[in-house]
């Protein structure tokens, strides 16, 4: 079946960077676009940004541009999200998630990963 | 940025009810717009995609409509294992921003 699986939970200094990994499975990768959202503790859900698997191309939110890459691996059929320059409010569950394209319907974001809780603490 | 308002924020209902939550965009959308459900410490499921379909898997209860700026996720006979935050996204610009979110809780 169609799934991502995601590296395990980080703890991080502030300033420090972390990279997590969401292998692909069950799907051809590289005919979809990952997307990436993170969710703060009892918050909700905020969208961080999305590569295409056909070109490479991303487009990032606002708030974390400069500070955040997301590359795939086609060889290994995983997405990663690389984001530097921790900050205690970077303090996070990041998901990774499938981007399906609908015809004239937008598009929307099917499976997500189980998550990957990142902690950033002195 | 597409501004997403979610109401009610929170919702008490019975097994066996019928619920409606509205989310309404700060711009014409189209019908650009999903719902997504989640529950404690569980990654966000795909409910309704394109405003009104019906994703896969999910039971027949969960509908959305609406398109333009004001849409509805109602989900009819509450089942026990509905109990669940419930998140609108649009997808028509960037950002794809997400309401606040939908607690939906037992009375």
């Amino acid at each position: 079946q169609v799934q991502l699986v995601q590296s395990g939970g980080e703890v991080k200094k502030p300033g420090a960077s972390v990279k997590v990994s969401c292998k692909a499975s069950g799907y051809s990768f590289a005919s979809y676009d990952i997307a990436w959202v993170r969710q703060a503790p009892g918050q909700g859900l905020e969208w961080m940004g999305w590569i295409s698997n056909y070109n490479g191309n991303t487009n990032y939110a606002q708030k974390v541009q400069g500070r955040v890459t997301m590359t795939t691996d086609k060889s290994t059929t995983t997405a990663y999200m690389e984001l530097r320059s921790l900050r205690s409010d970077d303090t996070a569950k990041y998901y990774c998630a499938r981007v399906v394209i609908g015809a004239n319907a937008g598009n929307w974001f099917d499976p997500w990963g189980q998550g990957t809780l990142v902690t950033v603490s002195s | 940025d597409i501004q997403m308002t979610q109401s009610p924020l929170s919702l008490s209902a019975s097994v066996g009810d019928r619920v409606t939550i509205t989310c309404r965009a700060s711009q014409s959308i189209s019908t650009y717009l999903n719902w997504y459900q989640q529950k404690p410490g569980k990654a966000p499921k795909l409910l309704i995609y394109a405003a009104s379909s019906l994703q896969s898997g999910v039971p027949s209860r969960f509908s959305g409509s609406g398109s333009g700026t004001d849409f509805t996720l109602t989900i009819n006979s509450l089942q026990p294992e509905d109990f669940a935050i419930y998140y609108c996204q649009q997808t028509y610009g960037a950002p794809r921003t997400f309401g606040q979110g939908t607690k939906l809780e037992i009375k």
